[in-house]
């Protein structure tokens, strides 16, 4: 079982609808990532958290420590979010600046 | 621009070859980072380097031979490598090691035939 749990795998959607993207986590962490990466390769940090909910631009993501979940969400979304979207953690224990990542949720967004 | 380069974007070698790739940081950072990304896995963290020194190995083949000659610059010597090495290589940058936002580069697409 990995450490840290993403779903959907994979996710459509229509121009325009609410997105969610679920992480869940295993170990005890000092913080939690959410990064994108688009076809071709490049990945573009979006968030680092470790209690609340930040908001940018139509992206905001939250974190719920004692339940060991965060939730990506996408408002409004456009065909150019479409991308992969990965959750990853610093957990307690570990080295400095090791993270664990999640497998990714694949978004596709149609216009 | 991410502010992390990477050279080459693509790369094919064969078993016996020795290839080099390169990454540059353009920030400031002091942690450098090396990831390897197969098709349906997660990512995998590789080397950890920090002031130059390297602070991890996560138990990665000695095919493999990083290099780091000063904070922006991070190498990742390749040699008698194999198939199943093929994968996206990705260096990352980040100010220290601990809680840092990682700054990552566009990768190196590398198949090993």
């Amino acid at each position: 079982k990995n450490e840290v749990e993403q779903s959907p795998q994979n996710l459509t959607a229509q121009e325009g609808e609410f997105i969610t993207i679920n992480c869940s986590y295993s170990v005890g962490i000092s913080a939690l990532h959410w990064l994108q990466q688009h076809p071709g390769g490049g990945i573009v940090s979006l968030f680092m958290l470790s209690s609340g909910k930040k908001k940018h631009g139509r992206l905001i993501a939250t974190i719920n420590i004692q339940e060991k979940h965060s939730s990506l969400h996408i408002t409004a979304s456009h065909p150019r979010d479409s991308a992969v979207y990965i959750c990853a953690v610093s957990y307690y224990g570990g080295s400095q600046g090791n993270l664990i990542f999640g497998k990714g949720t694949k978004l596709s967004v149609k216009p | 621009e991410t502010g992390v380069t990477q050279t080459p974007r693509h790369l094919v070698m064969g078993m016996t070859n020795k290839k080099s790739l390169k990454c540059e940081q353009h920030l400031g950072h002091n942690a450098m980072y090396w990831y390897k990304q197969s098709a349906k896995k997660p990512l995998e963290l590789m080397f950890v380097y920090n002031f130059k020194e390297q602070t991890e190995n996560n138990s990665v083949p000695s095919r493999f031979s990083p290099e780091c000659p000063n904070s922006s610059h991070l190498f990742l010597h390749l040699h008698t490598l194999q198939p199943e090495d093929s994968a996206l290589y990705l260096c990352a940058s980040s100010q220290g090691l601990g809680d840092y936002e990682q700054y990552f580069g566009p990768g190196t697409r590398l198949t090993v035939t």
